[in-house]
């Protein structure tokens, strides 16, 4: 069974770190690039972060860009995302989701349980 | 590129056929799928490719349209299909969903 498993997730105080793991089994992770999407309470999907599956290239939104670092151990299958300096609005579920293909068409599938990030003094 | 569902918001009766449109603001080819999300879970593929039905999703969901104006029928309303559906670009990144179409019980 494809599975991802998002873990590391908490209350932080604004201006601090947090590192969420997600760990990946049913499939070859090494073959597959990887995502982060995030949905803050009652609000829709916004994506975060891939990483591509040699770690060859990474892309952020502008939100978290210079704050966020995504990263990868395919010895491991494991996806990471280092978040610094975070911010109130940075309050949500965050999702791991494996980026799926078909030709030149990709979608998200499947994707975690997700893992509650809160950010309040 | 920006995803614009309506409504942002329905009700409808078990058994009703219901439509929900997403607009790109620019062509995304057929790069256009659709997520089903129910309360306290994570998203869920429902459609790829505009009108490519995932593996185990049942044939009352279909998609249709091309270039920026894209539609979601759902042909049965069932009481398990009471859930949020959103959108989402696979054209170019950023990746980017529409703000989401909520779909309760009348």
């Amino acid at each position: 069974e494809v599975q991802l498993v998002e873990s590391g997730g908490g209350l932080v105080q604004p201006g601090g770190s947090l590192r969420l793991s997600c760990a990946a089994s049913g499939f070859t992770f090494s073959s597959y690039t990887m995502d982060w999407v995030r949905q803050a309470p009652g609000k829709g999907l916004e994506w975060v972060s891939y990483i591509t599956s040699t770690s060859s290239t990474i892309r952020y939104a502008d939100s978290v860009k210079g704050r966020f670092t995504i990263s990868r151990d395919n010895a491991k299958n494991s996806l990471y995302l280092q978040m610094n300096s975070l911010r109130a609005e940075d309050t949500a579920v965050y999702y791991c989701a494996r980026w799926s293909a078909y030709g030149d068409y990709r979608w998200f599938d499947p994707w975690g349980q997700g893992t509650l990030v809160t950010v309040s003094s | 590129i920006q995803m614009t569902q309506s409504p942002s918001s329905l009700s409808a009766s078990v058994g009703d056929r219901v439509t929900i449109t997403c607009r790109a603001s620019q062509t995304i080819n057929s790069f256009l799928n659709w997520y089903q999300q129910k309360p306290g879970e994570a998203p869920n593929l429902l459609i790829y490719a505009v009108s490519n039905l995932q593996s185990g999703v049942p044939s009352k969901f279909s998609g249709s349209g091309s270039g920026t104006n894209f539609t979601l029928t759902i042909g049965s309303l069932q009481p398990e299909d009471y859930a949020t559906y959103y959108c989402q670009q696979s054209y170019s990144s950023p990746w980017t969903f529409g703000q989401g179409t909520k779909v309760e019980i009348k």
